[in-house]
């Protein structure tokens, strides 16, 4: 099946600084996805970005399909940004495969 | 709020026991996905429904089992639970351009 790496694994940031986190995918894809999982479990969807650049206020996503990677942008970081980010493909039968996710601590 | 309504949102129980984790999707959207998510394991498809089919099957054991009813809320139900079972399981529902929405999960502790 598809594989999806993502990288840092592990971030620790001051307030107010920027990072990129990656995801690259061994196959093309339908669609990728990426999600943020907050310290009580839950799993916000982020952005819906088979391709592309989206913007969603400091966050930004941008996915190049032909090259198999996406990248995750999160501008002036805030404590509540901590948590898990999940990249997440879809080869076409609409269920999720997830990266093992990238876990973020902003530190006030 | 998604929109993604699982219930309960904890569940305690002892091995060898049977449990049944219920979802209601959005409205409108007809697909219902279940996902495991554990230390070991990560973020794993289970099985999705359709409209009341069964549409797609992953790592899905065969101690457990899913249905979709007409209102097209959904079970997931779990059964001879061991040690290993215990996770957090999610229910997600989609729109039709496939962008998935989580419930909150409910988190299994076999005991």
């Amino acid at each position: 099946g598809i594989q999806v790496e993502q990288s840092p694994p592990d971030l620790i940031l001051q307030e107010g600084a920027n990072s990129t986190l990656r995801c690259n995918f061994s196959d093309s894809v339908n669609n990728l996805q990426w999600f943020h999982q907050n310290p009580w479990g839950q799993l916000i969807n982020l952005f819906y970005i088979p391709s592309g650049t989206k913007q969603n206020g400091r966050l930004s996503a941008t996915t190049v399909a032909t090259e198999r990677y996406s990248l995750l942008y999160i501008s002036s970081s805030q404590t509540t940004d901590s948590g898990v980010y999940f990249c997440a493909v879809d080869t076409g039968r609409r269920a999720l495969t997830f990266g093992s996710g990238t876990r973020l601590q902003v530190q006030p | 709020d998604s929109g993604v309504t699982q219930t309960p949102k904890h569940l305690i129980t002892a091995t060898g026991q049977r449990v049944t984790l219920r979802c209601s999707p959005r409205s409108g959207d007809l697909s219902v996905y279940w996902y495991q998510q554990s230390l070991d394991q990560g973020l794993q498809f289970l099985i999705q429904y359709y409209n009341g089919e069964e549409r797609a099957k992953g790592n899905i054991l065969e101690r457990f089992s899913a249905q979709q009813f007409p209102d097209l809320h959904s079970e997931l139900n779990l059964s001879s639970l061991e040690l290993g079972d215990s996770a957090l399981y999610f229910c997600a529902s989609s729109t039709g351009q496939g962008k998935a929405f989580f419930g909150q999960g409910t988190r299994l502790t076999v005991v």
